[in-house]
C-alpha cells in the first residue's frame, strides 16, 4: 500500500461530459503529480502541485485542469471529454524536491 | 526518437532465470526510476538512483551516467515477477519531479 488514495477506481462516461478525479497524497507529502497512461502514448506527465501551488506543467490539455487544496488533496478536472481521453490516470505524491514518488492505484476512465 | 528507450519490449523467461532489462536515455538527468506495473494497473516504485548500484531483495539496479544507461536485474526470477517494468528519468532541466517515461518492458515468467 503506497498510502496514496485515488477515487474513483473506475469511471465510465460519455463524450462531452466533465469528470473530477480525486487524489489524497501520502501523509506528510507536499507534492502531488498527475500522469496519464494511454495505450498509444504510454505514461505522460500532466501537472505537478507543491503545497497548493502549481509547480510544473507537462502535456496537459487546456480542457484539463487541476488544483491542490489546503489539506493537500488534489483534483484533476477533465471537461469536454473525447474518446481519446480514455486512459488510466495516476496520481503520485512525494515529500517534494527530488524525493521518490509513490503512486496511487489509478483511475480508469472510459469514454463511450 | 524517444528520450527514454527500453529493451527488450517483451521478455519471456523460465522460473529461476536471471533477467536483465535495459534503459537508455538521451537527456541529462538528475535521477532515474525503475517502476513495476502489475497486471491490475497499479504502479510500484522499485528504485530511484542517480549513480552506482542499488539492491533490494532479488532486484538490482545499476546506472552508468557517462553512458546514459541503466539496467534492472532480477535474480532467481519467479512467476510473481511477471509485470511491466518501466524506466523513467527526471531531466536535470525539468522542474522538480516530473518524469519522462520509457514504453515499458513486459516480463512474463513461466513456472
Amino acid at each position: 500500500d503506497s498510502g496514496v488514495t485515488q477515487t474513483p477506481k473506475h469511471l465510465i462516461t460519455a463524450t462531452g461530459q466533465r469528470v473530477t478525479l480525486r487524489c489524497s497524497p501520502r501523509s506528510g507529502d507536499l507534492s502531488v503529480y498527475w500522469y496519464q497512461q494511454s495505450l498509444d502514448q504510454g505514461l505522460q506527465f500532466l501537472i505537478q502541485y507543491y503545497n497548493g501551488e502549481e509547480r510544473a506543467k507537462g502535456n496537459i490539455l487546456e480542457r484539463f485542469s487541476a488544483q491542490q487544496f489546503p489539506d493537500l488533496h488534489s483534483e484533476l478536472n477533465l471537461s469536454s471529454l473525447e474518446l481519446g481521453d480514455s486512459a488510466l490516470y495516476f496520481c503520485a505524491s512525494s515529500l517534494g524536491g527530488f524525493q521518490p514518488q509513490h503512486f496511487g492505484d489509478g483511475t480508469r476512465l472510459s469514454i463511450l | 526518437k524517444n528520450e527514454v528507450e527500453q529493451s527488450p519490449q517483451n521478455l519471456t523467461a523460465q522460473e529461476g532465470e536471471f533477467i536483465t532489462i535495459n534503459c537508455s536515455y538521451s537527456v541529462g538527468i538528475s535521477a532515474l526510476h525503475w517502476l513495476q506495473q502489475h497486471p491490475g494497473g497499479g504502479i510500484v516504485s522499485l528504485f530511484m538512483l542517480s549513480s552506482g548500484k542499488k539492491k533490494h531483495g532479488r532486484l538490482i539496479a545499476t546506472i552508468n551516467i557517462q553512458e546514459k544507461h541503466s539496467s534492472l536485474h532480477i535474480t532467481a526470477s519467479h512467476p510473481r515477477d511477471s509485470a511491466v517494468y518501466i524506466c523513467a528519468v527526471r531531466s536535470e532541466r525539468g522542474s522538480q519531479g516530473n518524469l519522462i517515461f520509457g514504453k515499458g518492458t513486459k516480463l512474463s515468467v513461466k513456472p
